[in-house]
């Protein structure tokens, strides 16, 4: 079964840090650039950042450059979001998704509350 | 930033009635645009890619028209499970913008 699943999620005070993994099963993980896209509570979708499939090409939205790293490890078949300096905006259902954009998988997504 | 604007924001049919949605790009991305189908508590579900392509496994009374700068979202007729939240996304440029959704709702 294709399959990705978020973890990492939870309630952080603003200025800090998470990390968000994603594990995919049922796909030839190496083989497609993957990327995070995030839905703020009750609004739209926004794309956050996608990675090549070797990990040598990365992206990312203006309003997260410089604070979030996403990585990958193809042996694992995982995907990782590393988000520092979180602010109050960040509140976020995070989905891992595949491909570099027409994401055609979707993880069930991981909810991130940036709060004190 | 290439911003996309959908509408109508709400728009209520009934069960087997067509529906059409628009979606504008503030500068032409060629026929760079997906279509994706929220429903409550539900991750996105990919319908249509490169403007005009159904994803795997959509029923064929989705389809997808357009190219520049003016797309169109096309349910032939509607069934109960179509009512949900619709948005586009482009790649024509980064960052991969999405416009704000389409709630389709019911009449």
């Amino acid at each position: 079964e294709v399959q990705l699943v978020e973890s990492g999620g939870g309630l952080v005070q603003p200025g800090g840090s998470l990390r968000l993994s994603c594990a995919a099963s049922g796909i030839t993980f190496r083989t497609y650039w993957m990327s995070w896209v995030r839905q703020a509570p009750g609004k739209g979708l926004e794309w956050v950042a996608n990675i090549k499939q070797d990990g040598s090409e990365k992206y990312y939205v203006d309003s997260v450059r410089g604070r979030f790293t996403i990585s990958r490890d193809n042996a694992k078949n995982s995907l990782f979001l590393q988000m520092n300096g979180l602010r109050a905006e960040d509140t976020a259902v995070y989905y891992c998704a595949k491909g570099a954009w027409a994401f055609d998988i979707w993880g069930q997504g991981t909810m991130v509350t940036v709060s004190s | 930033e290439i911003v996309l604007t959908q509408s109508p924001a709400t728009l209520s049919l009934s069960p087997g009635e067509r529906a059409t949605l628009s979606c504008r790009a503030s500068q032409s991305i060629s026929n760079y645009l997906a279509w994706y189908q929220q429903k409550p508590g539900q991750a996105p579900r990919l319908l249509i890619y490169d403007a005009s392509n159904r994803a795997t496994g959509i029923p064929a009374r989705f389809s997808g028209s357009g190219s520049g700068t003016d797309f169109t979202l096309t349910i032939s007729s509607l069934e109960p499970e179509d009512f949900a939240v619709y948005y586009c996304q482009q790649r024509n440029n980064r960052p991969y913008t999405f416009g704000q959704g389409t709630k389709l709702e019911i009449k």
